[in-house]
């Protein structure tokens, strides 16, 4: 089983909302976790959008708009990326990430198409 | 502004040694508040962190990789290498490298953040 597992689709409507979710394996605890999240266009490397851990530790990326935010759901062991407002130029591919014992991870990604 | 640049050859035969190097630009790689770090993405396919390297020479390595893997710094040219020894049409991917800001946390202690800014990536394909 994956580390992190990410739904590979996902679609939405211009205007609407967003929530691209993140679960982690069974065993290891979400809460524990600052989830980074990436925005990756084709043909160009990926973007660091913001981090999640807590309501008090969090960060956004630089110039990254408010409308994405993260959060978590402890009860589906999960960090969530929310995109409120979707926009023509929102769709790409998303990324989450962990430091898992000094190492890296990353979800295997999913694609926000906008329609 | 912080710039970073990929370069080295597009084309590795399988068996031999994929050797990239990371052009650090507007900033130090001396400076000891990041790691410096290599991610690659197979066509049509997600990231897979392949390592990082802090300025002193300290090395992290994907397990996966280990075996295969030596990340090194030149901090004379401001720059910090890949080579990946052995290689298959497996390691036919995007190249890129990317910074790793530390932060400080009363309750974690130092910790590393976010892939903060990243080179435009560099492809290379294993083929005989």
């Amino acid at each position: 089983q994956a580390v992190l597992t990410q739904p590979a689709s996902l679609s939405a409507s211009p205007g609407a909302s967003a929530s691209l979710t993140c679960t982690l394996r069974s065993g290891i605890n979400v809460g524990t976790y600052r989830i980074y999240w990436y925005q990756q266009k084709p043909g160009s490397p990926p973007q660091y959008l913001l981090r999640y851990k807590s309501d008090s530790d969090k960060q956004q990326g630089s110039g990254v708009p408010s409308r994405f935010s993260g959060s978590k759901d402890a009860s589906a062991n999960a960090g969530i990326l929310l995109i409120s407002g979707l926009q023509s130029e929102d769709e790409a591919d998303y990324y989450c990430m962990i430091w898992h014992s000094s190492a890296v991870v990353f979800g295997g990604g999913t694609k926000l198409t906008v329609l | 502004q912080v710039q970073l640049q990929e370069s080295g050859p597009g084309l590795v035969k399988p068996s031999e040694t994929l050797s990239l190097t990371c052009t650090v630009s507007g900033g130090s790689v001396s400076s000891g508040s990041y790691y410096w770090s290599w991610i690659r993405q197979p066509p049509g396919k997600g990231l897979e962190w392949i390592g990082y390297i802090y300025y002193s020479g300290s090395t992290n390595y994907n397990p996966s990789l280990k075996s295969r893997v030596t990340i090194s710094v030149d901090t004379s040219k401001n720059q910090f290498s890949l080579k990946l020894s052995s290689v298959t049409a497996a390691d036919t991917a995007v190249y890129y490298c990317a910074r790793v800001p530390f932060y400080y946390d009363f309750w974690s202690g130092y910790y590393a953040g976010a892939f903060d800014i990243w080179g435009q990536g560099t492809m290379v394909t294993v083929s005989s």
